[in-house]
């Protein structure tokens, strides 16, 4: 099983709105990311986690706030976002070892919409 | 900083070969380079990656030039499914960082 889960494919929320995004996978990886893709860019990497524990984050604003509460869960709390923020956000997985090449599994994405 | 450089968009005939281009000047000799693709509405999905040697696998093959600045994924038949955007990544030595290029749309005509 190669799949990571995100869920929900879709989500419209106000900027008062606080919601979370959920990513899950079953392949025993222990580093997890979240990306963040606007309409017809590259995604561009906001976190990683490491055995549950944040090991990057790449200058995100607080209202976006990442939680890893076990080895095959990761999410994203969301809360008084902006318009702007609106875009597609990926969650993948990785093994951690030095020898593996950190291979990344991505799932499908939630479109988030802010209004 | 590592970079990527790949043109906006290729077209190709179904059945025939396509090779896709990607620059990478500022690479650091122990950064492997990593080619993903993304069909619509899914998330990226692994091609194929390497080093220093050229690389085969079910899918594609990988040509790196021998000073690593550049690299050339190459379809060998392309179909109508292979129509997607492809990143060329560098996957930065000792990080967990991918570094995405702009990507290439690649467009298959049947």
């Amino acid at each position: 099983d190669t799949e990571v889960t995100q869920t929900p494919k879709h989500l419209v929320m106000g900027m008062t709105n606080k919601k979370s995004l959920k990513c899950e996978q079953h392949m025993g990886h222990r580093a997890m990311y979240w990306y963040k893709q606007k309409a017809k860019k590259p995604p561009e990497l906001m976190f990683v986690y490491s055995y549950e524990k944040l090991s990057i984050n790449e200058s995100v604003p607080s209202r976006f706030s990442p939680e890893c509460p076990n080895s095959s869960l990761l999410n994203l709390h969301l809360h008084a976002l902006q318009p702007e923020d609106s875009a597609l956000y990926l969650c993948a997985s990785s093994q951690v070892s030095r020898q593996a090449l950190n291979i990344q599994y991505f799932g499908a994405g939630t479109r988030l919409s802010v209004l | 900083d590592a970079k990527t450089t790949q043109p906006n968009s290729m077209e190709s005939n179904e059945e025939e070969p396509v090779h896709l281009p990607c620059n990478h000047s500022t690479i650091s000799g122990t950064d492997y380079i990593h080619w993903y693709r993304q069909l619509p509405s899914q998330g990226p999905e692994y091609v194929i990656h390497g080093l220093t040697s050229n690389v085969n696998n079910r899918m594609a093959s990988l040509a790196i030039a021998e000073d690593r600045k550049s690299s050339t994924l190459i379809l060998h038949r392309a179909t109508l499914r292979d129509a997607a955007v492809y990143y060329c990544i560098l996957r930065l030595s000792g990080t967990y960082k991918y570094i995405f290029g702009t990507g290439t749309r690649l467009k298959v005509l049947a």
